[in-house]
């Protein structure tokens, strides 16, 4: 069964810093994998997808992630953090008909 | 606005009561999901549809729970006899196809307490 772990339930960084949100993914086969944002009192958005054509994925505001076989890891990064970054996060796996499974996501605070 | 639209965005009913709950979905999309969010958790697949036809319930929809996609355009959520627990967001989301790779796309949801 796909399945994906976050490892943070909260990560909190300084405006400007780095982000790293973590994701491990366990799946019986080659996975897609996502990579979503939601905003206080906003729907899920997108951030950017795997889908096995690059390992490295770059998304929208300056967001990516790595695609790491071996390590079984997707994670998020983003090279300077800004104030609008703070929401919840989530990373999700697709099952084989589309299904979107969801981790329990992480929530990013950015400190001023 | 072309996005996933669902209504009504709160609502407040009494236990025991029944409620019902409408996603319109993007136009051309012939997949649709529902999925249920509590506070502090990742959202829960409850239910999906391929154009009118539902593919797959989770065991999370008890028989309270009924689902329906006539026509294959929006779709609907009813929820008998509600409970505390029942409380609530609940995410509509729809996608061009059923596949591994397909972006979903969702609605901002409703919000369902039972008091």
């Amino acid at each position: 069964a796909q399945s994906v772990t976050q490892l943070d339930s909260h990560v909190s960084v300084s405006e400007g810093t780095p982000v790293l949100l973590r994701c491990n993914y366990s799946s019986s086969y080659s996975p897609s994998l996502f990579w979503y944002v939601q905003h206080p009192n906003k729907g899920l958005q997108l951030l950017l997808k795997y889908t096995s054509a690059a390992t490295l994925v770059k998304g929208i505001n300056g967001f990516e992630a790595e695609f790491k076989k071996s390590e079984t890891s997707f994670h998020l990064t983003k090279p300077s953090a800004h104030m609008s970054d703070a929401a919840e996060y989530f990373c999700v796996v697709s099952d084989r008909r589309g299904k979107l499974i969801f981790g329990q996501g992480t929530e990013l605070s950015v400190k001023p | 606005d072309t996005g996933v639209s669902q209504d009504p965005r709160h609502k407040i009913t009494k236990r025991g009561q029944n409620v019902t709950f409408r996603c319109d979905p993007i136009s051309e999309h012939n997949r649709l999901y529902w999925y249920r969010q509590t506070l502090g958790q990742g959202p829960e697949f409850l239910t999906y549809f391929q154009n009118e036809a539902q593919l797959e319930k989770s065991r999370l929809l008890s028989d309270r729970f009924s689902a329906e996609r006539p026509k294959g355009s929006f779709s609907t959520l009813e929820i008998q006899r509600t409970e505390q627990g029942d409380s609530a967001m609940y995410l509509c989301a729809s996608s061009l196809k059923g596949e591994m790779n397909t972006e979903a796309f969702f609605g901002q949801g409703t919000r369902l307490t039972v008091v």
